[in-house]
């Protein structure tokens, strides 16, 4: 399969700990998004990435949340000493920079518990 | 900024009744708009997209205008199947950075 993939699928941990989520985007996709979804809601955008430059952190993004793409391929976003706030799903999506109409692809999300 | 607003639901209809979803954006600049659906326990799938004013996005039977004098992109479908049972998000992408802002989702119940 060749599309965006994430890992963990669910985790649950006890508040304060950390965790960190990881997103293989698609191999020619060069810009990779993070969104959080919480119940009810559209997911909302924290970050991306074009390549490995972190190009946009939303001020969703405390300074709990860091998100790495070390050589352009895939990321991880850790969150430290979680809180239960931080429960939601976490989606990845990659697409192509430079053309607008082209779709991204999201991934199958991770969906995070604090308990 | 950029915002999405749609119709709150859930919304239940019958096999074969007639759908759609309003959705109204504010955007900076000329955005493309999207609808995406989420079926039950999988992930988020574009549905249809539209890149400029007039332009009308359509797949699996839904379809969907763009339009910029009303600042709309409502989402219909002509009889819909209870494979349609999903929910459904209005999205817009900025044309600079391709970021997604997303509606709140409207979920749709199909009965048989």
């Amino acid at each position: 399969d060749t599309g965006v993939s994430q890992n963990p699928r669910h985790k649950i941990t006890k508040r304060g700990q950390n965790v960190t989520f990881r997103c293989d985007p698609i191999s020619e996709h060069n810009r990779l998004y993070w969104y959080r979804q919480t119940l009810g809601q559209g997911p909302e955008f924290l970050t991306y990435f074009q390549n490995e430059a972190q190009l946009e952190k939303s001020r969703l993004l405390s300074d709990r949340f860091s998100a790495e793409r070390p050589k352009g391929s895939f990321s991880t976003l850790e969150i430290q000493r979680t809180e239960q706030g931080d429960s939601a799903m976490y989606l990845c999506a990659s697409r192509v920079a430079g053309t607008g109409g082209t779709e991204a692809f999201f991934g199958q999300g991770t969906r995070l518990t604090v308990v | 900024g950029n915002s999405v607003t749609q119709m709150e639901g859930p919304v239940t209809l019958s096999e074969e009744a007639f759908l759609t979803i309003n959705c109204t954006y504010t955007a900076t600049g000329y955005p493309s708009l999207f609808w995406y659906v989420q079926y039950p326990g999988e992930g988020l799938q574009l549905l249809l997209k539209a890149t400029k004013a007039d332009d009308k996005g359509s797949n699996k039977g839904f379809e969907a205008t763009y339009r910029k004098e009303t600042t709309s992109f409502h989402l219909e479908k002509g009889s819909v199947q209870v494979s349609d049972s999903a929910v459904y998000f209005c999205a817009l992408s900025d044309r600079n950075d391709y970021k997604l802002s997303f509606g709140a989702g409207t979920t749709v119940t199909v009965r048989a």
